[in-house]
Parts: C-alpha cells; structure tokens; sequence
C-alpha cells in the first residue's frame, strides 16, 4: 500500500509497563508528525521530525514519552513507565515537506493503559 | 500552545439540512486547513486556506478563513448522511512548522 500505516493497530498494556508504537511513513515523504487524540476530541501535537534536522519535541507531555526516525523513514513512538492518562489513539502523519502542505495520517494506534 | 476552539461540539441534522461549523483562535496563523475524521480512520485532508477573506468550496462544502486569519469557517449544504464524522481545523503559526488542531465538531447527518 502507499498510505502511511501504524502498528500495532491496538495495544493494551499495564500500568507501569513500556511500549513501543511505530509509523511507516509514506516513502519520500521527508516530514513526519506524531499526534494524541483522546476519544472524539481533536489532536494534540506530540513531536515533528523533518528530514535530518533536530526534531521539534516540544509537544511531548513528559520524559517518559520519545521518537525516533531511523534513515529518515520508519519511527518509533516510545512511552515508558505508561499511565492511564496514556490511553488515546497515537496517529502518526508525513507528508513531503514541512509547512502548509498536506498531511496524510495513517489509522492510528489505539492505546489502553490498564 | 495556539488554542483552536471549534464550535459547536456537536451536531445532529436531519439529511438536507444546511450547517456551520466555526473555529476560532485569539492567535493569526500563516495557513489554516480543514479534515475530516471516520471513526477508526485517521484525519484526511478537505482544504488549506491560506489568505485572509479566502474563500474555497469543495462541491456542498464552502470554507472561508477570517480576515484577520484568526478563525474559520465550514459551510455545508444540503448535508447528506456520508458527510458524517468529526470535522477538525487545524492552523499553521506564524513562521512556525506544526499545526496545532481544534477540539473537533462531530456531525451525524440523519438520513
């Protein structure tokens, strides 16, 4: 497929325990943003990368929250320590460069901290 | 943090009913864009707007961004049962490289 996917597709995990949630972005797609969204609310940003320059983490809510983007394509969304205020669908977005182009998202992964 | 307040949170019309959704902001983004979310799906892109006063319609879907680009507006006519799902605004800051989203308006069109 040509679409950004997500895995896993869901997740559920307990309190205390570290996951691990990745994106695949669309390939030559130099922009990828990660997002949470609590049940039918709007999205909230958590970290941008764009191509080899310093991610923008400034969205991320704690420490125990990191990405990284290996070669530019694949990312890994990384919560350690996870609480139950965790849970919410993680959306993963690229698109081909930064700024007012378009994003497209994949499915998302939905998290369950228990 | 650019706050986008979308209003109204909810909305449930009967198919062939005309709507707006508003979203507004005290901050001026440079490009504001609209999408819309099936559940379980992830956002997908309507439109961008870019210039103050612009207006942009997408066949039953007529978007405008304020002048002063603090806020926006969606305009469907005529809604129909397929134009169902949570709309989202998402603006772009000034010489910034993310966009931060609104809360979101869920729209269910009965048929």
């Amino acid at each position: 497929g040509a679409g950004v996917s997500q895995s896993p597709s869901n997740k559920v995990t307990e309190k205390g325990k570290d996951v691990e949630l990745r994106c695949d972005p669309i390939s030559g797609h130099t922009a990828l943003y990660w997002y949470r969204q609590s049940l039918g609310q709007g999205l909230e940003f958590l970290i941008y990368f764009q191509g080899n320059s310093a991610p923008d983490k400034s969205g991320l809510p704690s420490d125990r929250f990191s990405a990284e983007r290996t070669g530019g394509s694949v990312s890994t969304l990384t919560i350690q320590r996870t609480q139950q205020e965790d849970s919410a669908v993680y959306l993963c977005a690229s698109s081909m460069r930064g700024g007012a182009v378009t994003q497209y998202f994949g499915p998302g992964t939905r998290l369950l901290v228990l | 943090t650019q706050l986008l307040e979308q209003s109204p949170q909810f909305l449930s019309i009967q198919e062939g009913e005309n709507l707006t959704v508003y979203c507004n902001s005290s901050s001026v983004f440079s490009s504001l864009q609209w999408y819309r979310q099936e559940p379980g799906e992830g956002p997908v892109l309507l439109v961008t707007v870019v210039t103050g006063g612009e207006v942009k319609k997408l066949k039953r879907l007529t978007f405008q961004f304020g002048d002063a680009r603090k806020d926006s507006s969606l305009h469907i006519t005529a809604a129909q049962p397929g134009d169902t799902g949570l709309y989202l605004c998402a603006g772009m800051g000034i010489g910034g490289n993310q966009f931060y989203f609104g809360t979101g308006t869920s729209l269910t069109v009965i048929p």
